[in-house]
């Protein structure tokens, strides 16, 4: 039973658009949200993240946003560039990290 | 700026072999964790470590499985007599344990290919 669901496999976005990607979660008591992006035959890279006090939390052209009645979670990039071609993980911090299985987003040039 | 480093990066065994994996994490981090990460999954949670003690670990680590972190600074991932099911990404990332708002850094994995 997956606790963090990322229900789009890939997504593919015009260079200078929005990305957005989505993350729902099921367990209420989930608090601290972190983004990861992997890239090819590396580990996974710490993007960004959001505790729970908060509904918002911007870093350069990744914002994430958090809904917690919802228990919902979203990544903008803008404006998006090829090199975020990567996918992209959704995690939740409780003790240990659960991961969704992520979304492949292509930012075409 | 030293990361999270693993070693080896690749590795091919035959089935029923025994393969050991090491992880070296960011120095002053106190948590050391172990992931597994198959094709079009995310990383599963294996096991963890505060220092040298092992605190927790998934049902998915059967008794093949084993996990030290001597004198609580590097790590190595056991696996006996691999199976082909074995074969995936294993991940190790290092914490400094801060409790909720805790960020996990990641290594690069290491390949396993069990034939």
């Amino acid at each position: 039973d997956q606790q963090v669901k990322q229900n789009s496999p890939s997504l593919s976005v015009q260079e200078g658009r929005i990305s957005i990607l989505n993350c729902d979660y099921t367990n209420s008591m989930f608090d601290y949200f972190l983004w990861y992006k992997k890239y090819p035959a590396e580990g996974p890279t710490f993007l960004i993240s959001i505790s729970s006090i908060k509904d918002k939390n911007e870093d350069g052209r990744f914002t994430v946003f958090l809904n917690k009645s919802a228990k919902h979670l979203s990544l903008h990039i803008v404006p998006s560039q090829p090199g975020d071609s990567a996918v992209y993980f959704c995690a939740v911090s409780y003790d240990k990290v659960i991961f969704g299985p992520g979304t492949s987003l292509s930012v075409i040039p | 700026d030293t990361g999270v480093s693993q070693d080896p990066r690749h590795k091919i065994t035959k089935r029923g072999q025994n393969v050991t994996f090491r992880c070296d994490p960011i120095s002053e981090h106190n948590r050391l964790y172990w992931y597994r990460q198959t094709l079009g999954q995310g990383p599963e949670f294996l096991t963890y470590f505060q220092n040298e003690a092992q605190l927790e670990k998934s049902r998915l680590l059967s008794d093949r499985f084993s996990a030290e972190r001597p004198k609580g600074s590097f790590s190595t991932l056991e696996i006996q007599r691999t199976e082909q099911g074995d074969s995936a990404m294993y991940l190790c990332a290092s914490s400094p344990g801060q409790g909720m708002a805790d960020t996990q850094y990641f290594g690069p994995g290491t390949r396993l290919t069990v034939l």
